[in-house]
């Protein structure tokens, strides 16, 4: 079972940008899908980004698209999102995930909140 | 973008009763179907996955059944700990959407 870690949220105000980081324990990672998906205080949960085993396949949801750029490094079993243009609405807990080749989410990180506020 | 909707919004029921939960899509997605748990200061566990099968560690009470629009997850007799919100999310097309949720909790 993997074990997932998010770090990197925070406060940040409106229009500015944020990376996040997801470290991955064990050997798994690298033939691993990823996500991000997040979760707006007292909300349902939204799908955000995906990220292919090798990194050579992205999607994104239509409302981060153009902002947001999921990357990995499997040298170090770490995932990445790096968010620009921040806005509001933006404000959530974000989780990592795990795919394994079936675009269910079988493990989970514990979230890292993202505030954007002046 | 397939739209899923989870009814009801809540479901007040007491230990022991069985829960029938329902996730509704705005068009086909075969049997390409999970069903997530989350309890408060959480993050999701997956339960079900392809509409039927249990992921791993899923206690055989939790089923899950239905194909193309239409999907049910079943509680069969619920525990203390089945006290929670779920979550529909279906892998058929991308974007991948989830449900609204449906919140389970003790009557």
């Amino acid at each position: 079972q993997v074990q997932l870690g998010e770090s990197g949220g925070g406060v940040v105000q409106p229009g500015r940008s944020l990376r996040l980081s997801c470290v991955a324990s064990g050997s798994i990672f690298s033939r691993s899908g990823m996500h991000w998906v997040r979760q707006a205080p007292g909300k349902g949960l939204e799908w955000v980004a995906m990220i292919w085993y090798d990194g050579t396949n992205k999607y994104y949801a239509d409302s981060v698209k153009g902002r947001f750029t999921i990357s990995r490094d499997n040298s170090v079993n770490t995932l990445y999102l790096q968010m620009n243009i921040l806005r509001a609405e933006d404000t959530a807990v974000y989780y990592c995930a795990r795919d394994r080749g079936t675009r269910y989410l079988d493990s989970w990180g514990q979230g890292t909140l993202v505030t954007v506020s002046s | 973008e397939i739209v899923l909707t989870q009814s009801p919004a809540t479901l007040s029921l007491s230990p022991g009763e069985r829960a029938t939960l329902s996730c509704r899509a705005s068009q086909s997605v075969s049997s390409y179907l999970a069903w997530y748990q989350q309890k408060p200061g959480q993050a999701p566990r997956l339960l079900i996955y392809d509409a039927a099968n249990r992921a791993t560690g899923i206690p055989a009470r939790f089923s899950g059944s239905g194909s193309g629009t239409d999907f049910t997850l079943t509680i069969s007799s619920l525990e203390p700990e089945d006290f929670a919100v779920y979550y529909c999310q279906q892998r058929s097309d991308w974007p991948l959407t989830f449900g609204g949720g449906t919140k389970v909790e003790i009557k």
